[in-house]
């Protein structure tokens, strides 16, 4: 199974929303609504923030939010704040073996 | 509150194995839909997903380290065992273990903080 495709970095200032894409296959992505999103801050534990595409588990914020079309997952980060930056992961899963994408680095300017 | 924890040695010789323990809390790992599993992160790069171990004691392995990966669960004591046989400094990353669980589709809910792991003679 091949990594999902995501671009390397993504950045906006404070207030602004960041869009990230999850680009994988009609046999994941694109035919299940099997995409999960996680933020990795060093150190710590990576933590889930979307999870089947669209769901935010209780306790993340509402700025953080999730959407698909076609093969391509969507993370958005609305009114970006300095506690966003960090590498962010999707995930999707075929049978019973999950995968992750490339990861994203989210910068605050 | 869930917690999940992982220990094991710091430093690995090339071609020894690897033992990781992952020591949980706050849930069952006998309680149906759920899965404990172990993902890595090499340094600068991508997270891998290794290997998972469900409440039924269904095993699944990444295809390409299945060769090289044990994975099993002591439900008395809240621990997952990962082993890794013939370690090489290709395996240098940091291990974390996350609880995979079941709703309507699955999901990694809970993570540790990750150990790293130095394979180096």
């Amino acid at each position: 199974q091949s990594a999902l495709t995501q671009p390397p970095s993504a950045s906006g200032s404070p207030g602004q929303s960041v869009t990230i894409s999850c680009t994988g296959t009609s046999s994941d992505v694109g035919g299940y609504n099997y995409v999960s999103w996680y933020q990795l801050h060093p150190g710590k534990a990576p933590k889930l923030i979307i999870y089947e595409v669209i769901k935010r588990p209780s306790g993340v914020p509402d700025r953080f939010s999730g959407s698909k079309s076609g093969n391509t997952a969507s993370l958005t980060v609305s009114g970006l704040q300095a506690e966003d930056e960090a590498d962010y992961y999707c995930s999707s899963y075929a049978g019973s073996n999950p995968f992750f994408g490339t990861g994203t680095k989210v910068t605050v300017l | 509150q869930i917690t999940l924890k992982e220990s094991g040695p710091t430093l690995v010789k090339p071609t020894q194995t690897l033992t990781l323990t992952c020591t949980f809390s706050g849930f069952s790992l006998s309680t149906n839909g759920v899965g404990v599993g172990w993902i890595r992160q090499p340094p600068g790069e991508a997270l891998e997903w290794l290997a998972l171990i469900y409440w039924d004691d269904d095993k699944r392995y990444s295809p390409s380290l299945k060769s090289r990966l044990t994975i099993t669960k002591d439900t008395s004591k809240n621990q997952v065992v990962l082993t890794m046989t013939h370690v090489d400094p290709v395996d240098t990353a940091t291990y974390f273990c996350a609880r995979r669980r079941y709703t309507s589709t699955w999901y990694f809910d809970y993570w540790g903080q990750g150990t790293l792991v130095t394979v180096s003679s």
